[in-house]
Order: structure tokens, then sequence, then C-alpha cells
């Protein structure tokens, strides 16, 4: 149990355009997704924390308006990276909790290219 | 300001080896200590925890000793095997907000 997808796992677009990543949470519902960036060889960055119907609550220095989050149901939340630059090439990890709190069960990831 | 130190940065193990990597944290407002374990290009899979009531948590080969005075706590990997290789990240968590250790590398030589 506990399963957290995500799609694509892998993504490359040209500079300027828009990416989606969608994160779901398989068997389960999920009161909270957070949203992370991973550099590599680094560790996991929280960029944000969204919850079902609500407005994502941002990490300082994490634009939002760049990164637009929408947690539109208790198993799906979609990240939308506007207007991609190569600086946004990463890795984005999601993750989400179950009604107990403190257990992030973490998605396979998105790697995104921007070229 | 890093809420969460790991050490070592990396570390090589022979086969049957025991793996100790440590972690460090500051708020003592910390209630929950994960650990996770990461393969390349996939996303970290919870591997142990423990809460601060307890000083020692094992679970098969993985054992969390947790030193609450010193703010301290570890993960040891006994009878380590290739297939442990990965990077593994700890991390302090309250009100669902997780701080992560910078990772450790751990090479396990057949």
């Amino acid at each position: 149990g506990a399963v957290v997808s995500q799609h694509p796992s892998w993504v490359i677009c040209k500079s300027g355009t828009s990416v989606k990543i969608e994160c779901r949470s398989l068997d389960f519902q999920a009161t909270t997704m957070f949203w992370y960036r991973q550099f590599p060889k680094q560790s996991l960055m929280l960029m944000a924390t969204s919850n079902e119907g609500s407005k994502a609550t941002y990490e300082q220095g994490v634009e939002k308006d760049k990164f637009l989050i929408n947690h539109a149901s208790l198993t799906l939340s979609t990240l939308t990276v506007t207007s991609a630059h190569p600086e946004d090439s990463s890795f984005y990890i999601c993750s989400a909790t179950l009604e107990a709190p403190d257990t992030q069960y973490f998605g396979p990831g998105t790697r995104l290219t921007v070229l | 300001q890093q809420q969460v130190k790991q050490s070592p940065q990396s570390l090589i193990v022979q086969k049957g080896g025991i793996s100790i990597i440590n972690c460090a944290y500051e708020n003592t407002a910390f209630d929950y200590f994960p650990w996770y374990q990461q393969f390349p290009g996939k996303g970290p899979a919870l591997l142990i925890a423990i809460r601060p009531d307890v000083s020692e948590k094992k679970e098969g080969r993985f054992t969390i000793s947790f030193n609450k005075s010193a703010k301290q706590f570890s993960l040891h990997i006994m009878d380590s095997q290739p297939g442990d290789s990965a990077t593994y990240f700890c991390a302090a968590a309250n009100f669902n907000k997780f701080y992560f250790g910078s990772g450790t590398k751990l090479n396990v030589k057949p």
C-alpha cells in the first residue's frame, strides 16, 4: 500500500514552454501533498505544501507564479512549471501523507530537462 | 541554516560489514525521524523511522539509534549487501514539515 505515482517520469521541453507534472496517490487519499526539487547529488528541497481544495503554501524563495500547484482532489496534485528555462532543469519529486501525520510516501520523481 | 546535518557524505563498506550513518539536529521540536533510501533516478523510499520516546528501533538488518540529549540519531545497516548500495537520507520532521540531511552515498563492495 501507500503507492504514489508521477507522470511523466521524464520530460524534455524547449525554453519558454510550460510543463505539467502529475502526482497521484494510487491506493489512498492524501490529505496533504508535497513537492520537492532535487539537484544532482544533493538533498531534497521542499518547494511547496498543498492541501486538497486550498491554495498551496510555498517555501521561501520559490516563485509561486512560476511553479503553479493545483490539488484538485484527494488523490491528485499537479505542478506546472511555467515559461520553463534551463535553470529549471531538475528532478522533481512529490510526496503524499496518509491521515497519520509525518509519514510521507514519495513518488518516483520526474526528470525535467529544459533546452 | 541547515536543520539536519548528515555524515559521512560517502561510505564504502565490504559485504557483510556494518554501515553507520549519522545525523544531528538542532530543533528540539522535531518529533519524527525517518530514514529514506534512494536509488539513482528514483524517488526516496521510507526505510525506517523513530520517534523521540524510544532510543532504538530495529527492523530486520536496519536499526535506528536515537540520542535525545545529544540530538543525534544514526542508521546502522547490519550484514551490508551490494543491493544496499544507494543514497541514504535522514530527515527530521514536525507538523508534517520535513528537513532532510544532505545524503550519504553508500557503496557496498562484494
